[in-house]
């Protein structure tokens, strides 16, 4: 049975860049089956998509994150990571990570989410 | 940046059909296949249709979507008071290189 959990600081101070790993077991990131992706939630608001990475390594992002997010595959390929530059108190949300079934086209999977704020 | 709209709320009481629209454009239902989410209080979301109109297995059939032109529905048929959550459409937009985007979100209410 699949399983994802996200893992990182739950706090993070202005204009640093937070770090987020996602840790999968029962499934292989390198199957061409599937992509791997970070969505978001604010508090009290909807969903926002971040990005995906096709392994080993083609990335996807918002066009809205781009010039601030890079995703990547570990190298131990368990796990895929997130990391967004220069936060501010907008960024601060539920983070999730993600399956995304390449021919689905939908995110079939997800971790429980973990909680990001930004604050000083 | 949500270009899908969605109605904010919607309620029912145990065994109506309730609808949920979800508005596009072009670019995005137009011409890509609608994904739908449940998402229950305090959990992550779970797919609950994919491709316009399929369900993943162990969703119950009481759950349906549709698709026509830059439009989508979900409808829920034989309302429970387990349904009581957010559900969020979703479709891959081709404008700015291309980009997954979700719904606004529509909280349903059982009564």
């Amino acid at each position: 049975q699949l399983h994802l959990q996200e893992s990182g600081p739950g706090l993070v101070k202005p204009s640093e860049t937070l770090s987020l790993s996602c840790s999968v077991s029962g499934g292989s990131i390198s199957s061409i089956t599937y992509y791997w992706g970070w969505i978001r939630q604010p508090p009290g608001k909807g969903l926002e998509w971040i990005g995906n990475i096709f392994y080993p390594g083609s990335a996807y992002y918002n066009p809205s994150l781009k010039s601030r997010v890079a995703i990547s595959v570990d190298t131990s390929n368990t796990q895929f990571s997130l990391k967004l530059s220069s936060v501010t108190a907008a960024d601060t949300a539920v983070y999730y990570c993600a399956r995304r079934h390449v021919e689905r086209g939908a995110f079939d999977f997800w971790g429980q989410g973990t909680m990001v704020t930004v604050s000083s | 940046q949500s270009v899908l709209t969605q109605p904010p709320s919607a309620s029912g009481t145990p065994g109506q059909r309730v609808t949920i629209s979800c508005s596009g454009s072009s670019s995005n239902i137009g011409s890509n296949t609608v994904n739908w989410y449940q998402q229950l209080p305090g959990t992550a979301p779970k797919l609950l249709i994919y491709n316009n109109n399929q369900r993943p297995s162990g969703v119950p059939d009481r759950f349906s979507g549709s698709k026509s032109g830059t439009s989508a529905s979900l409808a829920i048929s034989g309302l429970q008071s387990e349904d009581e959550a957010g559900y969020f459409c979703a479709a891959w937009d081709d404008s700015l290189h291309g980009f997954y985007v979700f719904g606004t979100g529509t909280k349903v209410t059982v009564l």
